[in-house]
This record gives C-alpha cells, structure tokens and sequence, in this order.
C-alpha cells in the first residue's frame, strides 16, 4: 500500500531565511506526487505538482521541489520565507493510473510551518 | 478563478442523527472526492465518484456513509447515523479527468457530533 512520511511534525524558520519540507513516499509504481498548503480554517491548496519530465518543478508563491527516485523523495524548498508563508504543508501522492477511474491522494501527516518575524 | 464551494461551513449534530454534506464541484470537471482530516490527524480519502457511480472508496467509508450526485451540479456526502468519531473536517474535491489534471479542494465542512 501506498504511504508518505513527512518526518518534521513542525519546523519554525525566522523570515528570511530558506526551508526545506522532507517528503518520502512509499509506491509499487512512480507516482504522481503533489504539495498542498493549509491555512488555518481553510481548505488545501495546490503548491505544486510533479508527474513526469524535469524532477524539479516550481510552483505557486515561489516554491519548487525536487523529485529524487532514488531516494523516494519529494522535498519542498523556498529560498526566501516570508511571515504568510505559516501554515501546514501537505505532501501527498496518487496513482498515475487507475482501472477503476480514482486517483485519489494520499497525504502525509502534515509539517506545521511557523514564521518568526 | 472557478473553485469548489462546500456548504455548511459548520455543522453542528446530535449522535445518531442524519447529516448531508453538500458540495458544488467545479463545474467541468468529472472526477469527484471526498475527504476527512480529524482534528491533528491528516487528510484520508473517503470516496471518489465517477460516471455517477462510486469507483473507490477507503475502509473509513462504511455502510453509514453515502454519495450523491442529485442534479448535475451538487456532490453531497450523507452520513446516516452519526458517532462521535465522525467528527471531523470534511473537505470535497474535484478534478478535470486524467491524473495530471489536480485535484481542486473546497473550504470544508466541520463537523462535530455531540
């Protein structure tokens, strides 16, 4: 069965400085993997998304992470965190096929973000 | 920007009573999804539904619960004899049909059971 460990339950950064969100996925197949950001009382956004091609991929508000095979991995970076960038980070996964027409995700447990001016 | 709008926004409800969780979806778009995310726990998949028939659904999603698509446009979760442990974030998703098209998430209903 499919799983994502995010091992980092909270991370807390001063603005300014870089982060990085450790993401390791367990999968029979390469998935489709995915980055989401939660906002306290509102619903997951897209950051960003891989499915194939360049293993690094940009996203929404100047993130990128990097797809590493051989490590099972998919790190979010951002070189530059800003004080609304707080929030929890959701790295999640899903098959790149499916016979029964689901692609559902399946989501890590989450890396609370917290910002110190 | 289109977006999935989920309503209510709460809901409050007495143990054993019927809730129905609605959500518009974005309207071009064919695969449809339901999650929850108890509180300080992640996000699991419930069901997905496609072609108007339900074509997975996780060992969460028990005979309490079902989906609908009534009308073409609405998309609501009914869970027919509520616990205490259903209480819960339940967010609804759609997305446009093959897997590199993403999913897109509602604001989510909070539910919570007394």
């Amino acid at each position: 069965a499919q799983s994502v460990t995010q091992p980092d339950i909270h991370i807390t950064v001063s603005e300014g400085a870089s982060l990085e969100l450790r993401c390791n996925y367990s999968y029979g197949a390469t998935p489709y993997l995915f980055w989401y950001v939660q906002s306290p009382g509102q619903g997951l956004q897209l950051l960003l998304k891989y499915f194939s091609g360049d293993t690094l991929v940009q996203g929404i508000k100047g993130f990128e992470a990097e797809f590493k095979r051989s490590q099972s991995s998919f790190n979010l970076r951002k070189p530059s965190v800003h004080w609304s960038d707080a929030a929890e980070y959701f790295c999640a996964v899903s098959p790149a096929y499916s016979g029964a027409g689901s692609y559902q995700l399946t989501f890590g447990k989450g890396t609370k973000l917290s910002v110190i001016p | 920007e289109p977006e999935v709008t989920q309503t209510p926004s709460h809901q409050v409800t007495q143990m054993g009573q019927e809730v129905i969780l609605r959500c518009v979806p974005i309207s071009n778009h064919l695969y449809f999804y339901w999650y929850r995310q108890i509180l300080g726990q992640k996000v699991e998949f419930l069901v997905s539904f496609y072609n108007n028939e339900i074509s997975e659904k996780s060992e969460i999603f028990d005979d309490q619960f079902s989906v609908e698509r009534p009308d073409g446009s609405n998309f609501t979760l009914k869970i027919r004899s509520t616990k205490l442990e259903d209480s819960a974030m339940y967010f609804c998703a759609s997305s446009e049909g093959t897997p590199n098209q993403p999913q897109h998430f509602g604001d989510g209903t909070r539910l919570s059971i007394l």
